[in-house]
């Protein structure tokens, strides 16, 4: 079983629309979550951390359930520059490693 | 702002061959990362180094090897390349956790090397 799980996707929603997305986590032990977001061809950035009670970045909002061990990344009025892959990514705790998803798409179109 | 550097942004090696990957950043980082991302797959961590001169494997080390004789430098080996080690490579680095708190694990990428083996 893999560390992190994402759907995939893609994702396509015109502009304006809200998309919302998921991934798990098999290790309870994890302690950091985060998002990164690689455009195409381009290295990976990170967005933003997840903490536990949830937070917002503007339009982007990440969700944390350890119970159920799985993170969220929602989306608001989507920009035509919000296409791009976006990874999610686990770390254990006092751990340099990452463990990374194979990301979501998400592809906005006017 | 943090800026890591790889040496080529696409090679092309036939099988046997030996590559070298460099990595440079500039941020005086003590962590340095290699990683190949294959579609489907994610980013599978390949080594990684704390220290000059100290390195540890990631998941999946067999048929690489790496090099750290400066801080700023973390080269990765390809003794002989296979086609199966065609793939994107990507360098990262960070801060340790002491020193960076709750940002302790952004990790600042490269541009990616693609490498071909024919």
């Amino acid at each position: 079983r893999k560390e992190v799980e994402q759907d995939p996707g893609p994702f396509n929603v015109p502009e304006g629309a809200t998309v919302a997305f998921n991934c798990t986590y098999s290790n309870s032990a994890s302690q950091s979550f985060f998002w990164y977001r690689q455009d195409c061809r381009k290295e990976p950035k990170l967005l933003m951390s997840v903490y536990s009670s949830g937070n917002e970045d503007g339009r982007f909002t990440a969700q944390l359930n350890r119970a159920s061990q799985y993170i969220s990344l929602l989306i608001r009025d989507s920009k035509l520059s919000d296409s791009a892959t976006y990874l999610c990514v686990v770390n254990l705790f006092n751990d340099y490693k990452l463990s990374f998803g194979a990301g979501t798409t998400v592809t906005v179109r006017a | 702002d943090v800026k890591v550097t790889q040496s080529s942004r696409y090679l092309v090696k036939r099988t046997g061959e030996k590559v070298f990957l460099e990595c440079v950043q500039d941020m005086d980082h003590e962590n340095m990362f290699w990683y190949r991302q294959d579609p489907g797959l994610g980013l599978r961590l390949i080594y990684f180094s704390y220290d000059v001169k100290m390195k540890e494997k990631g998941d999946i080390p067999e048929g690489y090897s790496v090099s750290r004789e400066k801080k700023e430098r973390f080269s990765l080996i390809l003794e002989s390349a296979s086609t199966n080690q065609t793939s994107m490579y990507l360098c990262a680095s960070t801060l340790p956790r002491a020193l960076a708190g709750v940002r302790g694990y952004e990790q600042y990428f490269g541009p990616g090397t693609r490498l071909t083996v024919t």
